[in-house]
């Protein structure tokens, strides 16, 4: 298995601002990835990070918005920019390592608040 | 129609009870499906991961994949308070090495 540790746990912001989530795995990983869960739906996937490269990102999601970095293979982060009450969610992420039916590890989440 | 169906409960049973939870999904190219289990304010834990169709048991805790009928299940023997969480069903193609489809997890409270 691996950990996966995210900062912050939890945070409050104003609207308008912009919100950089770190994840960071204890062992290297191959893919990592950005979900959204918000109440009473599923785990939505944001982006797939991809290492020296941009990242891959889901129908109705965009860079601009959800700009993410993963500059080695045990870490990435994501940036929740210009914020709205809308983008108030956990944020997770996820990682696996290389192989078909790897299985997926996720972090703890940060639970966000835009006011 | 949804790619992964879950009733999202909440489920109360009384300590002791069998649980039986449930999705059914759309896409026959699904191969590799997984349980998860996220407590409140933590992240998925996976408890059990099946490839293709059969049974898969650890424990109190069983996995069924039926392909024909597109349906998934878990069971939990003799239920206790700590198993009270949020259980997720999630599903990955064959010959991806990416993201996981979930379901929109089933809350259980098992009361002493």
């Amino acid at each position: 298995s691996a950990v996966i540790s995210q900062k912050p746990s939890r945070d409050i912001c104003q609207r308008g601002t912009s919100l950089t989530i770190q994840c960071q795995v204890d062992s290297q990983v191959t893919m990592m990835f950005w979900y959204r869960q918000q109440p009473g739906q599923s785990l939505t996937l944001i982006a797939t990070a991809n290492q020296g490269s941009e990242a891959t990102y889901e129908s109705g999601f965009v860079i601009d918005k959800f700009p993410i970095s993963r500059p080695n293979l045990t870490f990435s982060t994501l940036t929740v920019s210009n914020m709205s009450p809308e983008d108030s969610s956990i944020y997770l992420c996820s990682a696996t390592r290389w192989g078909e039916g790897a299985e997926a590890f996720f972090g703890q989440g940060t639970r966000l608040t835009v006011v | 129609q949804k790619e992964v169906e879950q009733d999202p409960g909440p489920l109360s049973v009384p300590e002791g009870a069998i649980v039986s939870l449930n999705c059914t999904y759309s896409n026959s190219a699904f191969q590799y499906f997984m349980w998860y289990r996220q407590y409140s304010r933590k992240g998925p834990e996976l408890l059990m991961y099946t490839y293709s169709s059969g049974n898969k048991e650890d424990g109190r805790f069983t996995a069924q994949v039926d392909k024909s009928s597109k349906y998934i299940s878990l069971f939990i023997r003799d239920s206790q308070p700590s198993d009270s969480a949020t259980y997720l069903c999630a599903m990955k193609y064959g010959g991806s090495q990416g993201n996981l489809i979930f379901g929109k997890g089933t809350k259980l409270s098992v009361k002493p």
